[in-house]
């Protein structure tokens, strides 16, 4: 069981805009910035969002993130077929004193 | 080009132990915190242990401490992680991660390509 709840799938069809939800608590999502990492099928994951909404360079604009309260939102516009892959969010956790995952959404391009 | 790479995996019996090592280059290795993360076959990531640039905080899951240790060697740029009493759950592919910065606290900015431990009888 992840500390934080992520949908276990999510999908969309060309064009379409997809969220991805990220539920924590006050002492991870509630006090410190989340970030987001994709992952290919057998590959490395690669970061795609840090400091809750921003982007390294090299990912495109079409991927944004979002963070209210004790809960953080990928949001995926512009959906593409090469963007189906894993999404985890992850975030430190005072409590914990340690980074917690949620558990992956995988999402499907129909 | 910053470069991570895992070497050390492999089949382990049931309460063995292990070495893991992450080799990097192309940036200032002391600078950066490293983590371990860990994936096992078909779930999802799983954070293992992180070390601060300096080496002086270390951070471990509660499903690892007590067992693994980690430890850098920063004239070699070198973090190794200590692998003890390991069990069937430990079974996975090990990443190691670079931290975007040297306390440990930093999102993880650049990933090696990982390193396969069975632990199997």
């Amino acid at each position: 069981q992840s500390v934080l709840t992520q949908p276990p799938s999510a999908s969309g069809t060309p064009g379409q805009r997809v969220t991805i939800s990220c539920s924590g608590s006050t002492s991870n999502v509630g006090q410190n910035s989340v970030n987001w990492y994709q992952q290919f099928p057998g590959t490395a994951p690669r970061l795609l969002i840090y400091s809750n909404n921003q982007r390294p360079s090299g990912v495109p604009g079409r991927f944004s993130g979002s963070k209210s309260g004790a809960s953080a939102s990928l949001a995926i516009s512009g959906l593409q077929s090469e963007d189906e892959a894993d999404y985890y969010c992850a975030t430190w956790d005072d409590d914990l004193h340690g980074w917690v995952f949620g558990g992956g959404t995988k999402l499907t391009v129909l | 080009e910053v470069r991570l790479v895992e070497s050390g995996g492999g089949l382990v019996q049931p309460g063995g132990s292990l070495r893991l090592s992450c080799v990097v280059s192309g940036f200032a290795f002391n600078s950066y915190a490293i983590n371990w993360v860990r994936q096992a076959p078909g779930k999802g990531l799983e954070w293992v242990s992180t070390i601060s640039g300096p080496g002086g905080s270390r951070f471990y899951a509660g499903s690892v401490k007590g067992r693994f240790t980690i430890s850098r060697d920063n004239s070699r740029n070198t973090v190794t992680l200590h692998m003890n009493r390991l069990s069937a759950a430990d079974t996975g592919f090990y990443y190691c991660a670079r931290g975007f910065d040297y306390t440990g606290y930093g999102e993880f900015d650049y990933w090696g390509q990982g390193t396969l431990l069975t632990v199997s009888s």
